[in-house]
């Protein structure tokens, strides 16, 4: 069992271009979230989504845009990147229980330039 | 005034010695409490969780919930340099809507002296 892959692992983007973070989980998970960890600010969740087909917006979504056609994948988009999109983004999932743990990816380190 | 507090350390401590972590929440109707460790460059993975007031126990892990004071702490007892680590807190609270919202904070730094 894989639990909650991640891709790239890291990329290096140039400002204004797009990019699409991966994240596909095997645990049949109905909630996966996408957060972005800076130093001192700890996770900030940008996107969330509690069932297949079904999105909403986190603490700092502007710039960021999900969607969920399957139970397994959460593809996370960053229209046009901007300097203030470095960082490492976490994606989760989680049974959707209010006493659910969250399951973490192994991140992907973004550098926007 | 965060909704989720920790002192970001680094707490230091010898090996051996108990390791205390604390973490105050800002909104009384939170019902579930995490801790998450998370090494340097890795991701969080869950310690302990706990929904009760009280204290629960885990090997050498303990969480202490006290909902009055608005107050969670994680104890490690005979830390090992292997717990040294960023320890995030993590709360649910229920939304209006049915749904539930997770906060977390911004972690403290363990170092535990060998």
């Amino acid at each position: 069992i894989a639990g909650i892959t991640q891709a790239p692992t890291s990329q290096i983007l140039a400002a204004g271009r797009r990019m699409t973070l991966r994240c596909t989980q095997d645990m049949r998970h109905n909630a996966m979230y996408w957060y972005r960890q800076d130093l001192g600010l700890g996770l900030r969740l940008i996107h969330y989504s509690n069932t297949a087909g079904t999105t909403g917006k986190g603490e700092v979504p502007d710039g960021y845009s999900v969607s969920r056609a399957n139970t397994d994948d959460f593809p996370l988009t960053l229209a046009s990147a901007v300097p203030s999109q470095t960082s490492v983004y976490f994606c989760a999932s989680s049974d959707s229980g209010q006493r659910d743990t969250q399951y973490f990816g192994p991140g992907t380190r973004l550098t926007v330039l | 005034q965060k909704e989720v507090e920790q002192n970001s350390g680094p707490l230091s401590v010898p090996e051996g010695a108990i390791a205390s972590l604390n973490c105050t929440y800002s909104d009384r109707v939170s019902q579930s409490f995490f801790w998450y460790r998370q090494y340097s460059g890795k991701s969080p993975e869950l310690i302990m969780s706990i929904y009760s007031n009280g204290d629960k126990e885990d090997g050498r892990f303990t969480a202490q919930l006290n909902k009055a004071s608005q107050y969670v702490s994680l104890l490690i007892r005979d830390s090992q340099p292997s717990d040294s680590a960023t320890y995030l807190c993590a709360v649910n609270r229920g939304l209006g809507t049915g749904g539930f919202k997770t906060i977390f904070g911004a972690g403290t730094r363990l170092f535990v002296k060998a």
